[in-house]
């Protein structure tokens, strides 16, 4: 696609449901990337995925959190027994491989709001 | 690993003054420096980066950034603001030279507000 693609934008779920949110990145991007951005602070790494592997997961933070790709393409970040400190804006974004300093384009977030 | 510092997390300013929004980082490596720029409810966009060559780069919208490696400063300007230039500014590194899997490191984020 033109842009990197997340749903849904907004989530309200109930604290100790699961939840699922999805990322479709750009077309021919391989490199993957979940950040995740509480309110009044920076962007947190959570995880990379190169392909459909992922090399770098050190961000993740608890057992609660995983993702998955598959085809080299749309991703899912799955949330676990949601907590309320769970509540945050999770920013998918992609990049090109093997071009120096590519930077990432970003998708416009998925707001998660646990209650 | 490296870190980067935006030392002001607010900055107001009255419509058509000009703006400074400051970041400095730290690393032990070579780095690739970005400043992304995010509206309400939207992702972060590329403002501009430096990769090599001169020091002052041109991004979209009019600003535009200095590197200083002695000063390991990266600062974002712009000469006249809009009002739609409200938004908050992240800086970014990465190691340089990193082709695949390379992390960008972000700062806590600048608040821009520009006033009538």
């Amino acid at each position: 696609g033109a842009g990197v693609s997340q749903s849904p934008s907004n989530k309200v779920t109930e604290k100790g449901k699961d939840v699922e949110l999805r990322c479709d990145p750009i077309s021919g991007h391989t490199a993957l990337y979940w950040y995740r951005q509480s309110l009044g602070q920076g962007l947190e790494f959570l995880i990379y995925f190169q392909g459909n592997s992922a090399p770098d997961k050190s961000g993740l933070p608890s057992d609660r959190f995983s993702a998955e790709r598959t085809g080299g393409s749309v991703s899912t970040l799955t949330i676990q027994r949601t907590q309320q400190e769970d509540s945050a804006v999770y920013l998918c974004a992609s990049s090109l491989v093997g071009v120096l300093g590519s930077g990432y384009t970003f998708g416009s977030g998925t707001r998660l709001t646990v209650v | 690993a490296q870190s980067v510092t935006q030392l002001d997390s607010q900055v107001p300013v009255f419509e058509e003054a000009p703006v400074e929004l400051r970041c400095n980082y730290s690393s032990s490596v070579s780095v690739y420096l970005f400043w992304y720029v995010q509206y309400p409810n939207q992702g972060l966009q590329l403002l501009l980066k430096y990769l090599s060559g001169s020091t002052l780069v041109k991004g979209i919208n009019g600003f535009e950034a200095e590197f200083n490696k002695s000063q390991t400063s990266f600062h974002l300007r712009k000469p006249s603001v809009h009002i739609s230039d409200t938004a908050e500014y992240f800086c970014a590194v990465t190691p340089r030279g990193e082709t695949s899997g390379s992390r960008l490191t972000f700062g806590e984020g600048t608040q821009l507000t520009v006033n009538p």
